[in-house]
């Protein structure tokens, strides 16, 4: 199947920026979306972004997406400590009835 | 958005027997899916259940270990038949939900179910 990665750990100090990195490999991905997953607990849907996008800024989230590159982005601004989760990555297109195919998730670490 | 619940939120159970995982959206969906979630790994779509249809299952997974039932436009039932230890894993439903007008598709997730098998 078709691959989305991301890298594996991120740490930063909190008040800074967090920029946490996705590729995807299907030209044909209709939306990108951002979970996040608290220790013990579900997926959170914080946003996700259509193809024909190339910027989505929601609140302290800010979404980018190159398309010719297949890159994503996740942007928190102001990282908190309550922000330290595993950050998953995926896409979603009608070939696959828009199910979902997962990246192996960013594990976030913020220090204070 | 939709609130999804499961049942039951965690279970221990022993080889050779099996557990029927219950998932309960708060709103009529056309689409839901069935992932599975192994420790410290990403999620797997094990199928995807339409009401009045049989289920569609990935590869890797069949119908025989994982008979899915959607008898309605709120509510799927995901069995896990025959289980060993290999089957320990986070169950999850999730459902597509198509808000407004703009034909967007966001995907809400249960809680999980967290399956321990010895």
């Amino acid at each position: 199947g078709e691959d989305v990665e991301q890298s594996l750990f991120l740490s930063v100090r909190e008040g800074d920026s967090s920029v946490i990195n996705c590729t995807y490999t299907d030209s044909s991905s209709t939306y990108l979306y951002w979970y996040k997953q608290e220790p013990g607990a579900g997926l959170q849907l914080l946003t996700y972004i259509f193809s024909n996008m190339d910027m989505k800024q929601d609140q302290r989230l800010t979404v980018l997406l190159n398309k010719k590159d297949k890159h994503l982005s996740l942007r928190i601004a102001d990282t908190q400590t309550g922000d330290s989760a595993i950050y998953f990555c995926a896409d979603s297109n009608s070939n696959s009835g828009y199910a979902l195919n997962f990246g192996k998730g960013t594990s976030l670490l913020v220090t204070p | 958005s939709a609130v999804i619940s499961q049942k039951p939120s965690r279970d221990i159970c022993q080889r050779g027997t099996s557990l029927t995982i219950q998932c309960q959206v708060d709103s009529q969906v056309t689409m839901m899916f069935w992932y599975r979630q192994q420790p410290g790994q990403s999620l797997t779509l094990i199928a995807t259940a339409n009401q009045g249809s049989e289920a569609t299952y990935e590869s890797g997974f069949v119908i025989d270990k994982f008979p899915i039932s959607r008898p309605n436009l709120t509510f799927s039932t995901l069995t896990v038949s025959n289980m060993s230890p290999e089957d320990s894993s986070i169950y999850l439903c999730s459902v597509e939900v198509t808000p407004g007008r703009d034909s967007t598709n966001e995907q809400y997730f249960g809680p999980g179910t967290r399956l321990t098998v010895t």
